[in-house]
């Protein structure tokens, strides 16, 4: 089974602090996503990557940077975070098949919370 | 930016009632994706839609997707505890002939209670 692998499940930090978050795919996926999901707004792409070292700015990228080094790693900064980033953090790779369907897996999310 | 419309926002059925969630898109569908979440943990995907008038099962789990290509259903026949959680659909922003990447965005979700 492909697995995403979050490092943190809970973290607490403070206002202005810098957090990384770290995600790791064993499949071999070429893409993969961060997404952050909130109460009644669902989940919101934040960044996407397609390959080592490329990036896409997802829906909300303000507050974000990303960081893909080695294909099975992609990891969430928060350069200084705040309060408002409090929030439970996906991350997901996929594949795109032959058919052309790009199924998603998900990693079992971080949830953060800044003070 | 595509957008997606779930509803209803929240379910509670019965045990054994059969039920249907509702996903509205502003924009044709290319391809559109089921998820289950489980409270507090990641998404699990049940099944994609391509083609106009598809319909997928999966055990109890019933999806379609309508000949316009901007609406699916999903439906659960004889509801069980085990079905309870938050359904979410998403669709790709890209025309997925192209095979290559494309975000997928999200609705915001039905939450699904099922009582004994």
């Amino acid at each position: 089974d492909v697995k995403v692998t979050q490092s943190s499940r809970y973290l607490v930090k403070r206002t202005g602090e810098k957090v990384f978050l770290e995600c790791v795919q064993d499949m071999d996926h070429e893409n993969m996503f961060w997404y952050r999901q909130d109460p009644g707004l669902g989940l919101r792409l934040i960044y996407f990557s397609y390959d080592v070292k490329m990036k896409e700015k997802g829906d909300i990228p303000e507050g974000y940077s990303v960081s893909r080094e080695k294909k099975e790693r992609f990891s969430l900064i928060l350069e200084s975070a705040s309060t408002n980033q409090t929030s439970m953090y996906l991350c997901a790779s996929s594949l795109v098949l032959p058919s052309g369907a790009n199924v998603l897996t998900f990693g079992a999310g971080s949830r953060l919370t800044v003070l | 930016s595509q957008e997606l419309e779930q509803s209803p926002q929240s379910l509670i059925v019965q045990e054994g009632k059969n039920l249907t969630i509702n996903c509205t898109s502003s924009k044709t569908l290319y391809g559109l994706y089921w998820y289950k979440q489980k409270y507090g943990e990641g998404l699990i995907f049940l099944m994609m839609l391509q083609k106009g008038g598809e319909e997928k099962s999966h055990e109890k789990i019933t999806a379609k997707l309508d000949e316009k290509k901007q609406q699916s259903s999903l439906h659960i026949t004889a509801s069980q505890p085990s079905h309870a959680g938050i359904y979410l659909c998403g669709a790709e922003s890209l025309a997925i002939l192209t095979g290559t990447a494309s975000k997928l965005t999200f609705g915001t979700g039905t939450r699904l209670q099922v009582t004994l």
